[in-house]
């Protein structure tokens, strides 16, 4: 059963445009979500975190939002660049540690 | 810093082999883990240490052995591959453990095939 899910698998954007990824949990237990990007025949990267403290943190293009009570977090990505076409997993935390539980992940295409 | 450094970057293995990935860091990181990437399944957590000495399971440890014998190095064995584990592996670092959130640092990742 997996606990965190990205129901899109991919997404294809024009350049300029916004792009949103979606992210759902199950676990109320999770209290720390990130987001990491991943380019092929590459380890991910961390791209952006949100603590349940708080509903929104934003880093420069990148802006996390997170509904606690719908348990759901997005990632905006404005103005979406050709380079930001790569795949996105979020990742939740539980308290007791750094254990991550990673989405399936969503393949973002950005269109010149 | 070079960093998470993981070897090799490809294997093909026959069923029953075994094998060790090797994964080191040179951050004086304390945590490290080990995960798979399958399609669809996102990654999936094997293995992690919280540092040397210390190992626990993840999500899916079976066919898997790990040891931190110092605190830059963290292998990954397999006893006898089975074609369930072609997958790719990756190792990730962290600066501490348990009871604070850091950034996860991750290698390159090896793609493993068991014929």
């Amino acid at each position: 059963d997996q606990q965190v899910k990205q129901n899109s698998p991919s997404l294809s954007v024009q350049e300029g445009r916004i792009s949103i990824l979606n992210c759902d949990y199950t676990n109320s237990m999770f209290d720390y979500f990130l987001w990491y990007k991943k380019y092929p025949a590459e380890g991910p990267t961390f791209l952006i975190s949100i603590s349940s403290i708080k509903d929104k943190n934003e880093d420069g293009r990148f802006t996390v939002f997170l509904n606690k009570s719908a348990k759901h977090l997005s990632l905006h990505i404005v103005p979406s660049q050709p380079g930001d076409s790569a795949v996105y997993f979020c990742a939740a935390s539980k308290a007791a540690g750094n254990k991550l539980t990673f989405g399936g992940g969503t393949r973002v295409l950005v269109k010149p | 810093n070079a960093g998470v450094t993981q070897t090799p970057k490809f294997q093909v293995l026959k069923t029953g082999q075994s094998m060790t990935l090797q994964c080191a860091q040179d951050m004086n990181h304390e945590y490290m883990s080990w995960y798979r990437q399958d399609p669809g399944m996102g990654l999936r957590l094997i293995h992690y240490s919280v540092g040397a000495g210390i190992t626990d399971q993840g999500e899916v440890p079976n066919g898997y052995n790990v040891s931190r014998s110092t605190t830059e190095d963290f292998p990954l064995r397999l006893l006898s591959a089975a074609p369930s584990q072609t997958s790719v592996y990756f190792c990730a670092s962290s600066l501490t453990g348990p009871s604070s959130y850091n950034e996860q640092f991750f290698g390159p990742g090896t793609r493993l095939t068991v014929l």
